[in-house]
């Protein structure tokens, strides 16, 4: 089983849908959580970083749940420029990041 | 941009010989990490330097070394090469404190072992 999971998809969804994505990890110990976004390629951008009271930034929605062990994304009003490979990140304190695979998302007109 | 940057971004090799990437990281940035991605893969974490040391280390053989610079600059040599070592190799840079950081990436080196 790996570290970090995530549903790869592909997600394919109309503009102006919402959308989210859910992630994995396994490590009890990890201490902090990102969500980045990398299009075909190109390197990673970081999207978010992820609190555990969760947070927002704009059309994007992060939250953490500790018990249950994942993160999650949501994306409200997609828009085409949204298309891309959404990565969720784990970090322990041993200063290891551990990537998912990433869920390839696609908006369409 | 991010202003890390990383040279070359193409290179061809031959199996067994040895490469040399270098990364630039971001300026204020104290920590670099090197990720070897494959397609359809995630980025897969071969180390972290930290103030010259390396601070964590992945599932990458020995022959997987690297090196961080006092100015915060960082190489990753690869001896032996395979070809299952052909990927992008990508170098992040942040700045550790506390607990928590957040990684700004390069635009990578593409690598292949023929």
């Amino acid at each position: 089983r790996k570290e970090v999971e995530q549903d790869p998809g592909p997600f394919n969804v109309p503009e102006g849908a919402t959308v989210a994505f859910n992630c994995t990890y396994s490590n009890s110990a990890s201490q902090s959580f990102f969500w980045y976004r990398q299009d075909c390629r190109k390197e990673p951008k970081l999207l978010m970083s992820v609190y555990s009271s969760g947070n927002e930034d704009g059309r994007f929605t992060a939250q953490l749940n500790r018990a249950s062990q994942y993160i999650s994304l949501l994306i409200r009003d997609s828009k085409l420029s949204d298309s891309a490979t959404y990565l969720c990140v784990v970090n322990t304190n041993a200063g290891k990041s551990t990537f998912g695979d990433g869920t390839t998302l696609t908006v369409k007109p | 941009e991010t202003g890390v940057t990383q040279s070359p971004t193409h290179l061809i090799k031959t199996r067994g010989q040895q490469v040399t990437l270098r990364c630039s990281s971001q300026s204020g940035h104290n920590t670099v990490s090197w990720y070897q991605q494959a397609l359809g893969q995630g980025p897969q974490f071969i180390f972290q330097y930290y103030r010259e040391e390396e601070n964590g280390r992945g599932n990458f053989p020995p022959r997987f070394s690297g090196l961080q610079f006092p100015n915060y600059s960082s190489e990753l040599n690869v001896n032996a090469l395979e070809l299952n070592d052909s990927a992008l190799y990508l170098c992040a840079s942040s700045f550790t404190s506390g607990r928590s950081y957040e990684q700004y990436f390069g635009p990578g080196t593409r690598l292949t072992v023929t």
